[in-house]
């Protein structure tokens, strides 16, 4: 089975550039999740997605942050402009349930490096 | 407020020795819980989970878990470590009514001395 997919790996951008995520989960997963990880800190969600409607947005930066899952499948996160404090780690995860009862499958990340 | 503490930023223990690191929470009602581990360059993979029943619980690769709650706590457990255990380790709440939401700790770093 294959896993959740996350491109690209690596990204070094300057600040007020933009840039943008996509993630691809695992096949029947309904619920798809972006979270940030900054260095020396855990997981944060930044949004959920339940099939292509957004279930919690609450602490996405809307200013910068966009996020989509067209046809609830696959998502893309999408940060514009980027500030320094952007730099991180950008996880996707995918769950069979939408609750928080269900495993998460997580990608590789995708890190994001802002000058 | 949901929150999880792992007092233990990194931890160093020679191959097998036995490890302890350490989780508690804070959260309204009974939580699940969660152990994820983190290899380098991977993403995180599940270790195990709680959520009711026997309080001891078991994971893959040989890890344990055990969920106390007179002291909030969620201890993950191995008798003898592997080099290839060497990775971060996060521990996370499931706050089902609070949102729906995963709480992560910040990590515990695990080196392993041959």
């Amino acid at each position: 089975e294959a896993g959740v997919a996350q491109s690209p790996r690596y990204k070094i951008i300057e600040k007020r550039q933009s840039v943008a995520f996509w993630c691809n989960p695992i096949s029947g997963h309904a619920t798809l999740y972006w979270y940030q990880q900054i260095l020396g800190q855990g997981p944060k969600l930044l949004i959920q997605f339940q099939n292509n409607g957004v279930v919690d947005d609450s602490q996405l930066p809307k200013d910068r942050f966009s996020a989509e899952r067209l046809k609830g499948v696959d998502s893309t996160l999408k940060i514009q402009p980027a500030k320094l404090e952007d730099s991180a780690v950008y996880l996707c995860a995918s769950s069979l349930s939408s609750g928080v009862t269900g495993e998460l499958f997580f990608g590789e990340g995708s890190r994001l490096t802002v000058l | 407020a949901q929150s999880v503490t792992q007092p233990d930023i990194h931890i160093t223990v020679s191959e097998g020795a036995s490890l302890e690191l350490r989780c508690n929470y804070s959260y309204g009602a009974t939580p699940y819980l969660f152990w994820y581990v983190q290899s380098p360059g991977q993403g995180l993979q599940l270790l195990l989970k709680y959520f009711s029943g026997d309080t001891l619980v078991q994971g893959i690769k040989g890890f344990e878990a055990e969920f106390k709650r007179s002291q909030s706590s969620f201890n993950l457990r191995k008798p003898s470590v592997h080099w290839s255990d060497a990775a971060e380790y996060f521990c996370a709440v499931g706050a089902r009514y609070t949102g729906n939401q995963f709480y992560f700790g910040t990590g515990t770093s695990l080196t392993v001395i041959p």
